[in-house]
Formats: C-alpha cells, sequence, structure tokens
C-alpha cells in the first residue's frame, strides 16, 4: 500500500500563474515532510520542509502548506516561471530515528510561456 | 556539483554480467542510502546505512547486493540481473536528519 500519494502525475500551468501540486499521505505517524525537484537525468533536488508542528513554511516563490486532519500537504509556486518545470516529488518521514523517507510517484509540472 | 557523486552515469549490462554501482559523498554525512526509480513508480527504498552499518534492506532481491566501506562511500553490486531491474538507481546522504543529499544516478539497462 502506497503511503505518500500524489494522484496528479501531470499539470500544465501558464507561465505567471499559480502552481499548486498535491500530496496525500496515509501514515499518521509521519512528521516531517519533503518537496524535491528533478529535472531529466539529474537526481532529485530538495526544495522545502515543513515540520508537523508547523502548518506553513514560505521560501520565496514557494510554499508548502499542511493540513494534518486531512493528511494533505501541498505545494504552490507562485508566480510559476517555465524553469520550474520539472517532477515534483514529495517525500514523508516519521520520528522513529530511521531517517528514511517515503517517496511519492511525482508530479510532472510544465510551465507554458 | 552535489556533493554526492554516482559513477558511472549510465551502465548497460548483460543479465549474466557483474557490474558494480559507486556513490561518493563529501559532506561528512553518515547514513547512505541507495533507491530505485522506476517509470511511473514512485521512489523505492533498496538500503539505508547508518555508520557503514545496514540498518535496513526493504526486501531487495539477493542479485543486488550493497557493500558500504566507510561513511563515504557506498556500492550496490550487481549481478544476474533482469530487463525488469532496469530503472535509474540513486544514491542519497543524509546528516541523519531532515531530508537527503541525493546523486544524479546511474541509468542501468539490463539486455
Amino acid at each position: 500500500d502506497q503511503q505518500v500519494k500524489q494522484n496528479s502525475p501531470s499539470l500544465s500551468v501558464q507561465e505567471g500563474r499559480i502552481s499548486i501540486l498535491n500530496c496525500d499521505y496515509t501514515n499518521s505517524m509521519f512528521d516531517y515532510f519533503l518537496w524535491y525537484k528533478k529535472y531529466p537525468a539529474e537526481g532529485p533536488t530538495f526544495l522545502i520542509s515543513i515540520s508537523s508542528i508547523k502548518d506553513k513554511n514560505e521560501d520565496g516563490r514557494f510554499t508548502v502548506f499542511l493540513n494534518k486532519s486531512a493528511k494533505h500537504l501541498s505545494l504552490h509556486i507562485v508566480p510559476s516561471q517555465p524553469g520550474d518545470s520539472a517532477v515534483y516529488f514529495c517525500a514523508a518521514s516519521d520520528a522513529s530515528g530511521t531517517y528514511k523517507y517515503i517517496f511519492g510517484t511525482g508530479t510532472r509540472l510544465k510551465v507554458l510561456a | 556539483e552535489t556533493g554526492v557523486t554516482q559513477t558511472p552515469r549510465h551502465l548497460v549490462m548483460g543479465m549474466t554480467n557483474k557490474k558494480s554501482l559507486k556513490c561518493e559523498q563529501h559532506l561528512g554525512h553518515n547514513a547512505m542510502y541507495w533507491y530505485k526509480q522506476s517509470a511511473k513508480k514512485p521512489l523505492e527504498l533498496m538500503f539505508v546505512y547508518n555508520f557503514k552499518e545496514q540498518t535496513e534492506n526493504n526486501s531487495v532481491p539477493s542479485r543486488f547486493s550493497p557493500e558500504c566501506p566507510n561513511s563515504s562511500h557506498l556500492f550496490l553490486h550487481l549481478h544476474t540481473l533482469q530487463p525488469e531491474d532496469s530503472a535509474l538507481y540513486l544514491c542519497a546522504s543524509s546528516p541523519g536528519g531532515n531530508g537527503y543529499t541525493f546523486g544524479s544516478g546511474t541509468r542501468l539497462t539490463v539486455v
């Protein structure tokens, strides 16, 4: 059973508009969440994180929102730029001390110029 | 330079071959990981090493054999693979807390 789900495999957004990428999880023990961005032929790179003690974290154009009761997080990119076109993965970890992250399947974002 | 270097970047091997993937990190991290990325699937955790000791084997077939001689180096030895093992193999390291640094991956094709 997939513990971290990204139900939208792809998303297209016009340049300058908002991109919203969604992620759902099933394990209530997850307490730390990450978003990674991946370009073709490269490894994923860290984008932004959020701890379960917060419901929002912002870094420039990127904001992550966490709704613990709904077990849902989202990544907002405003304004979207063509260079944001990539695959975005969300990942979650629990406090068990194993330092392992469970990843979703990814959402391919295409920002149209 | 990501701080995590994987070699080779691409590998084509026959089902009877033996090959090894190498990962090296220069970040002083104590935890290292192998992940597999197949098309339309989540990144799948394969192995976790913490201070050179294996702490997790995620039911990986024995044709994949990891080795961690020290906290900076991680290998994945491959033998008698199947075509369905073709994937992107990603190495990551972590200081043992919040998040990973990934390498660029090895694109493996088994023919």
